[in-house]
């Protein structure tokens, strides 16, 4: 079993609907991240997580919103999805201490319509 | 906006040969990590190299960090054809959040 999953693995929506998109983890880190990828480019980073009071901003926040419901759950939300938020969506994990790396998901590909 | 900028943005090899790939970035660091991002999958931690360290190895990957030039590279020895991917620098400034800013990847193909 995959140790960072993500669900669902693919989605189309129109614009304007809420969307949610779920990260779990059984690695038992406390950080978790959200991330955006666009055709050709880098991730960005949506927001990040170090425990489940702790939650930050990343670089591209807008229209978007999360929950960390529990220590292995971190869900990012779309609140009204709109076509330039269409992308693969990536969630990581890692552990606390410096230098760690980071474990990623699969990815969900969102289109929006 | 995005850290790193790497260079090429695409590189087509034959097997057996070697692939340098190189990442430059703008701000100071505490650490530079390499991913792998085979198609429709998400990215894999290849090796991490620590703003005080010149040069690190790991089986057919080497991989070099000049702080000074501000830039990294990453050589895979003997390529595979398995070895075909996008490959992603990422930049760790703060050593607390260690939240990475990525650049933008160089796709690695390897010609049978």
């Amino acid at each position: 079993d995959a140790d960072v999953t993500q669900t669902p693995r693919n989605r189309i929506t129109k614009t304007g609907k809420r969307i949610m998109l779920e990260c779990s983890q059984t690695k038992g880190h406390d950080r978790m991240y959200w991330y955006r990828q666009d055709p050709g480019l880098g991730l960005r980073l949506i927001y990040y997580s170090f425990d489940v009071k702790d939650i930050n901003k990343g670089e591209i926040s807008d229209g978007y919103s999360v929950s960390r419901q529990a220590q292995a759950k971190f869900s990012l939300s779309l609140e009204s999805a709109i076509p330039n938020q269409t992308a693969l969506y990536f969630c990581a994990t890692s552990g606390v201490t410096g230098g760690q790396p980071q474990h990623f998901g699969d990815g969900t590909r969102l289109s929006i319509l | 906006s995005q850290q790193g900028e790497e260079d090429p943005q695409a590189l087509s090899i034959q097997e057996g040969e070697n692939a340098t790939m190189n990442c430059s970035y703008k701000t100071s660091i505490n650490n530079l990590q390499w991913y792998r991002q085979n198609s429709g999958r998400g990215l894999v931690h290849l090796i991490l190299i620590r703003s005080n360290e010149r040069e690190k190895h790991s089986g057919r990957l080497r991989v070099t960090l000049d702080t000074s030039k501000k830039s990294s590279s990453l050589l895979i020895t003997a390529s595979r054809a398995a070895d075909t991917a996008s490959y992603f620098c990422a930049t760790v400034s703060d050593q607390g959040a260690q939240k990475l800013v990525f650049g933008q990847g160089t796709r690695l193909t390897i010609n049978p």
